[in-house]
């Protein structure tokens, strides 16, 4: 089993392009999740999906769009970056109430 | 309100000693998670120890338990006979009943062992 996964690992971009992050998870989760972490900080939820074909918007959502493609993939799209959205990103997934989440490895968003 | 707060943002310990990083959780719920995760320098999110609200017993895991003090609202973390691969930062998080699919999380704490 390989968990969660993220492509791509390090991404530079510049302002006003788009991209897509994506995530995929074999431990057949119901929910997933995009976080990001700025340097010295905990995270921040910027959109969830608690089953396939529902998506919800978390603390911080604002110049992101999701798709819950699957049950195994939920991507994470920035249509116009700005140097705000440099950062860390996280996906991650979890079971039930008493489950944790498992973290994928990462994605580092530098935005020019 | 936050819903977790950590409120040392750095801590040192000497190795092999043993250190308590603080959690106080905020929620109305009876049933919720609690959970602490590890991440170190390379930068993966490591998940450590759970405890659910209803457990009576402190949760243990290897050189981690947790502190959970349920009227306090408390969920601390203790790492026994620290090591110096134990520096890292450490997130609280918790998880309510009411919306399971949502996990907050504190701004966490850095935690360095001394040699």
């Amino acid at each position: 089993n390989a968990g969660v996964t993220q492509t791509p690992k390090f991404q530079v971009l510049k302002t006003g392009q788009s991209m897509t992050l994506q995530c995929a998870q074999d431990m057949n989760h119901n929910s997933m999740y995009w976080y990001r972490q700025d340097p010295g900080m905990g995270l921040r939820l910027i959109y969830y999906s608690a089953s396939e074909g529902t998506t919800d918007k978390g603390e911080v959502p604002n110049g992101y769009n999701v798709s819950r493609l699957n049950k195994r993939e939920f991507s994470l799209r920035l249509e116009s970056a700005a140097p705000s959205q440099t950062s860390v990103y996280f996906c991650a997934s979890s079971a039930g109430l008493a489950e944790t989440q498992y973290f994928g490895p990462g994605t580092r968003l530098l935005v020019l | 309100a936050q819903k977790i707060t950590q409120t040392q943002p750095g801590m040192f310990v000497q190795e092999k000693e043993a250190v308590t990083l603080d959690c106080t959780y905020d929620t109305s719920d009876q049933s919720y998670g609690l959970f602490w995760y590890k991440q170190p320098s390379s930068g993966e999110m490591i998940f450590l120890i759970y405890q659910g609200s209803y457990d009576e017993q402190n949760a243990t895991e290897g050189r981690y338990s947790l502190n959970f003090q349920k009227a306090r609202k408390s969920a601390n973390l203790v790492i026994s006979a620290s090591q110096l691969g134990d520096s890292a930062m450490y997130f609280c998080a918790m998880r309510e009943v009411r919306n399971f699919n949502k996990f907050y999380f504190g701004s966490g704490t850095k935690l360095n062992v001394k040699p």
